[in-house]
């Protein structure tokens, strides 16, 4: 079956620039994480959600960031007035219903963006 | 938040063994370990929920201590294939986050 899908795989933009990160979860999971991820580092949480509802965006830096999940499948990661410190992989993971950090994750191939 | 993964850097030969360490300061209610290679997503590797256990497969077993909030991973008779870096990843007690660790570069050599 098919994995976790993002969309676009990269991205350069403009210091100032809006940008929209895609993330298409496996069929059937019902959690979905935002990560991000420099180089060197691991994966830094932003966001969890369980089904349409973010059930916990502390990990969101500032209000520049902000995600949706309107009918509880595909997510999409906003950015507003992006920084070069933004510059990063994006990475989003899907997981079968239950609780968080209960079961397994499945990762995208990330989204790199890049703020010039 | 982040948990502190020891050591940082560990280069084997083909065939030896190794261990990886995960400390949280945080009460957990599971523990997480993925490997991931450069260039490439993380890859899920095992999991541990409170309550003590060990698991494994093949050569790779893991361990959680929750009293302690500490996780080792144990790689035996590695293989080339076994490079890469490792994080654990922690849910705590209470509360939907999830936070990976510092990570562990893995070099296994012929």
């Amino acid at each position: 079956g098919a994995g976790v899908s993002q969309t676009p795989s990269n991205k350069v933009t403009e210091k100032g620039k809006y940008v929209e990160l895609r993330c298409d979860p496996i069929s059937g999971h019902t959690a979905l994480y935002w990560y991000r991820q420099s180089l060197g580092q691991g994966p830094e949480f932003l966001i969890y959600f369980q089904g349409t509802g973010a059930a916990d965006d502390s990990g969101l830096p500032n209000d520049r960031f902000f995600a949706v999940r309107p009918e509880g499948s595909v997510s999409t990661l906003k950015i507003q007035r992006t920084e070069r410190g933004d510059s990063a992989v994006y990475l989003c993971a899907s997981s079968p219903p239950g609780l968080a950090g209960v079961n397994e994750q499945f990762f995208g191939p990330g989204t790199r963006l890049t703020v010039l | 938040q982040q948990p502190v993964q020891s050591p940082q850097a560990v280069i084997l030969r083909e065939g030896e063994d190794a261990v990886i360490n995960c400390s949280s300061s945080k009460a957990l209610y599971s523990v997480h370990w993925y490997r991931q290679k450069h260039g490439e997503a993380p890859v899920f590797l095992m999991i541990l929920l409170k309550g003590g256990e060990q698991k494994g497969h093949d050569k790779i077993s893991a361990s959680f201590n929750e009293k302690k909030q500490q996780s080792s991973l144990y790689l035996t008779a590695s293989q080339l294939s076994y490079s890469g870096t490792y994080f654990c990843g922690t849910s705590p007690d209470t509360g939907n986050q999830f936070y990976f660790g510092t990570g562990t570069s893995l070099t296994v050599i012929p």
